[in-house]
C-alpha cells in the first residue's frame, strides 16, 4: 500500500497521560498535514510541515501539543496531559503539491 | 481566517437523480477548492478539485463549478448510485508562500441516495 499510513489506529489512554502518534505520508510528498475531525464535522487543521520545516500551526494546537517530522519522512504527533477534550479522529494528510490525501486516521479516546 | 459554509446538511435523493451540494467561503485569498467523500469510519477521500484559474471541471458523472466574484462553488453529482451514498465535505484554501496549501473544510453534507 503506497498510501498515507497511521499508526496506531486505536488509542484508548486516560486523563493526563501521554500519547504520541504517527504518519507515514506518500513517499515522494514533501508536504504533511495534521488535522483533527470530531463526530459530525469536518476536519480542523492543526499544522504543516514542508520537509522538515513546521510552517504553520494553528491556534487549536496548545502548549500541549507538538509535532516534529525530523527527516522530512514520517511525522509524530505528541499530545502531553491529555484532556477529555482531545478525544478526536487525528487525521494526517500528504500532498505535492496541492492534493492532499488523507491516512485512515488515529482515534483517540480519552477516558 | 478562512470561513466556509456549506448546505444542505443533509440530502436524499432518489438513484438516478441529480444531487447539488453549496458552499461558499470568505476569503478572496483562497484559490483551491477541493470536495471530499467519507464513508462511515474511512479516510475522507479526494474525488475533485478546482483551482481559481477554471470556472468548472468535470470528471465523470460529479462536476464542480466555482463563482470567485459570488465566493461560491457547487458539487454537481449525476445519476447518483447507492454507492454515492456518503458525507460529502467542501473545503478551500489558500496557497502558502512556499507551496503547499491549508484547507478549510464546511461541516459535511450526508448524501443518502435511495433505491
Amino acid at each position: 500500500d503506497t498510501g498515507v499510513s497511521q499508526d496506531p489506529r486505536h488509542k484508548i489512554t486516560k486523563r493526563g497521560q501521554n500519547v504520541t502518534f504517527r504518519c507515514d505520508p506518500i513517499s515522494e510528498h514533501n508536504r504533511l498535514y495534521w488535522y483533527r475531525q470530531t463526530l459530525g464535522q469536518g476536519p480542523e487543521f492543526l499544522t504543516y510541515f514542508q520537509n522538515e520545516a513546521q510552517l504553520e500551526k494553528s491556534r487549536l494546537l496548545s502548549d500541549r501539543f507538538s509535532a516534529e517530522r525530523p527527516k522530512g519522512s514520517f511525522s509524530t504527533l505528541e499530545i502531553q496531559r491529555t484532556e477529555q477534550g482531545d478525544s478526536a479522529m487525528y487525521l494526517c494528510a500528504s500532498s505535492a503539491p496541492y492534493e492532499q490525501y488523507f491516512g485512515p486516521g488515529t482515534r483517540l479516546t480519552v477516558t | 481566517g478562512e470561513n466556509v459554509e456549506q448546505h444542505p446538511s443533509t440530502l436524499s435523493v432518489q438513484e438516478g437523480d441529480s444531487a447539488v451540494i453549496k458552499c461558499t467561503y470568505s476569503d478572496s485569498a483562497s484559490n483551491y477548492f477541493p470536495w471530499y467523500k467519507q464513508e462511515l469510519g474511512k479516510r475522507p477521500q479526494l474525488i475533485i478539485d478546482i483551482r481559481s484559474n477554471v470556472g468548472e471541471k468535470k470528471d465523470q458523472r460529479i462536476a464542480v463549478t466555482l463563482n470567485k466574484t459570488a465566493k461560491h462553488f457547487s458539487l454537481h453529482i449525476t445519476e447518483t448510485q447507492p454507492e454515492d451514498s456518503a458525507v460529502y465535505f467542501c473545503a478551500a484554501s489558500p496557497v502558502f508562500t512556499g507551496g503547499g496549501n491549508k484547507l478549510t473544510f464546511g461541516t459535511g453534507t450526508q448524501l443518502k441516495v435511495e433505491l
